[in-house]
């Protein structure tokens, strides 16, 4: 059955760093989502992505962050300038279309900021 | 806002069934959902529903919705040690993103 992929499992970083992390959406899917869980709390919206660029985002996705499908396979998120807080799980997630299909996450990347 | 509410945790013993129940304040739900996470893993999808139904089985999973009262619940029957897990509700209206509850924990006990 085809999934969702993540790359790193997990990433620990130096505050003030960059950090990419990566996904591999179910091959004919056409939206993307990231979403993050920091540690006891809820899974929270990032963004979502459609036709090469962002259809919506949340007051989290400041301009630290940013997203790209940079070929046919890849989608990353990208936080430019690291900070503590940004700590956290990050899920992909992609789905067929926006309506009807359901969002199907990956395994996350467990993001460490020291 | 929108917001999902779970309680934190529910044990139960095997064989028993489990019901796990969920709130939501948005009306424009259109879907709504129930993922599991067990640890280490990323969010599994179980089943959803669609908010113009009011039950939906799938083998062991029973989910009831309440449109009126704004409540969704999931049944496990049978429940095994597998099932041990988190359990996240999720809601989605018109827009792309998915509104996800606290997760209650199930602990099942041989």
């Amino acid at each position: 059955e085809p999934e969702v992929t993540q790359t790193p499992s997990h990433q620990v970083t130096q505050m003030g760093q960059e950090v990419i992390l990566r996904c591999v959406p179910i091959s004919n899917h056409l939206y993307f989502y990231w979403y993050r869980q920091i540690l006891g709390q809820k899974v929270e919206f990032l963004v979502s992505f459609y036709n090469n660029e962002i259809s919506e985002k949340s007051e989290i996705f400041d301009d630290q962050f940013s997203v790209e499908r940079p070929d046919g396979s890849n989608f990353t998120l990208k936080i430019r300038s690291t900070k503590l807080e940004d700590s956290a799980m990050y899920f992909c997630a992609s789905s067929r279309d926006r309506v009807t299909d359901t969002q199907y996450f990956g395994p996350g990347t467990r993001l460490t900021v020291l | 806002g929108e917001d999902v509410e779970q309680s934190l945790f529910l044990s139960v013993r095997e064989g028993d069934s489990s019901v796990i129940n969920c709130t939501y304040t948005d009306s424009s739900s259109t879907y709504l959902y129930w993922y599991k996470q067990e640890p280490g893993a990323g969010l599994q999808l179980l089943t959803y529903i669609f908010s113009n139904m009011d039950m939906k089985q799938d083998q062991r999973l029973t989910v009831l919705l309440n449109k009126k009262d704004k409540h969704l619940s999931l049944r496990i029957a049978d429940t095994q040690t597998g099932d041990s897990a988190i359990y996240f509700c999720a809601e989605r209206g018109n827009t792309d993103k998915l509104i996800f509850g606290t997760g209650t924990r199930l602990q099942v006990f041989p």
